[in-house]
C-alpha cells in the first residue's frame, strides 16, 4: 500500500542543472498536484493536472514543466535550476471532492 | 496575496491543555476547508475537514469551528499531547485547487 511515492528525497543541484522530481501513484486518482514549501510560507502550488494528458498552472509555475502520460506518474522537470527553488516540493493526489494524500516530499538544495 | 490567513504562527501549550488555531479566508466560493498535521520530514496529512454547511465537526479530540458569516473556522485540539507537537495547515479549496494557510508549528510540553 505505496500510496504517493516521490524520488529521490533529497537533492543538491548546481544553479544552471536540470533535474527531474519523479511523483507516482497507486490509488488510482485522477486529480495530482506539485507543491512547493517555504518556510513561514505554506504551501504553493506549482502545478496540477486533472487527469492524463492534461496539465495545468497554478501559483507559482516559473521555471517549472510537468507532463502526465499516464495515471499513476506526474513528474516535475527543473530546467536551469535557481537558488530560488530550493525547497521542499511535496506530490499530492486527489480523488473525488475529499482531501489530499501526500508524498513524503524532496528536499532540493540549488548552491 | 495569501488566500487563507491562519494565525498564530506557532503556539506553546501545556499537556492537557486547548490548542486553537484560527483560519480566516474571503473567497466565498470556498466549500471544502481541510487540516493537515505534519511531522518533521513528512508531508502533511488530512487532519480533519469540514463543508460550509455545517458549524462543527468533531472527530476525537480534534474539532472544527466554521463561522461561515465571519467567514472564518478553526481548529481546537483538547486533552493536547506531546506527541500532537507538529505543524498545523488549514486549507480551503473551490474547484481543482487548494490553498493553504501558512502553518502553526504546535509545540506541547509535557
Amino acid at each position: 500500500n505505496a500510496g504517493v511515492t516521490q524520488t529521490p528525497k533529497f537533492r543538491i543541484l548546481k544553479i544552471g542543472q536540470s533535474m527531474t522530481l519523479q511523483c507516482t501513484q497507486d490509488m488510482n486518482h485522477n486529480y495530482m498536484y506539485w507543491y512547493r514549501q517555504d518556510p513561514g510560507m505554506g504551501l504553493k502550488l506549482i502545478y496540477y493536472s486533472v487527469g492524463a494528458g492534461i496539465t495545468d498552472k497554478g501559483e507559482v509555475p516559473n521555471g517549472y514543466n510537468v507532463s502526465r502520460s499516464t495515471t499513476e506518474d506526474f513528474p516535475l522537470r527543473l530546467e536551469l535550476a535557481a537558488p530560488s527553488q530550493t525547497s521542499v516540493y511535496f506530490c499530492a493526489t486527489r480523488q473525488g471532492e475529499g482531501g489530499y494524500t501526500f508524498g513524503s516530499g524532496t528536499r532540493l538544495t540549488v548552491v | 496575496q495569501q488566500q487563507v490567513k491562519q494565525s498564530p504562527q506557532s503556539l506553546i501549550v501545556q499537556k492537557g491543555g486547548i490548542s486553537i488555531i484560527n483560519c480566516a479566508y474571503e473567497n466565498t466560493a470556498f466549500d471544502y476547508f481541510p487540516w493537515y498535521q505534519q511531522f518533521p520530514g513528512k508531508g502533511p496529512a488530512l487532519l480533519i475537514a469540514i463543508r460550509p454547511d455545517v458549524s462543527e465537526k468533531k472527530e476525537g479530540r480534534f474539532t472544527i469551528s466554521f463561522n461561515k458569516s465571519a467567514k472564518q473556522f478553526s481548529l481546537h485540539i483538547m486533552d493536547s499531547q506531546p506527541g500532537d507537537s507538529a505543524t498545523y495547515f488549514c486549507a480551503a479549496s473551490a474547484g481543482n485547487q487548494f490553498y493553504f494557510g501558512t502553518g502553526t508549528s504546535l509545540t506541547v510540553i509535557p
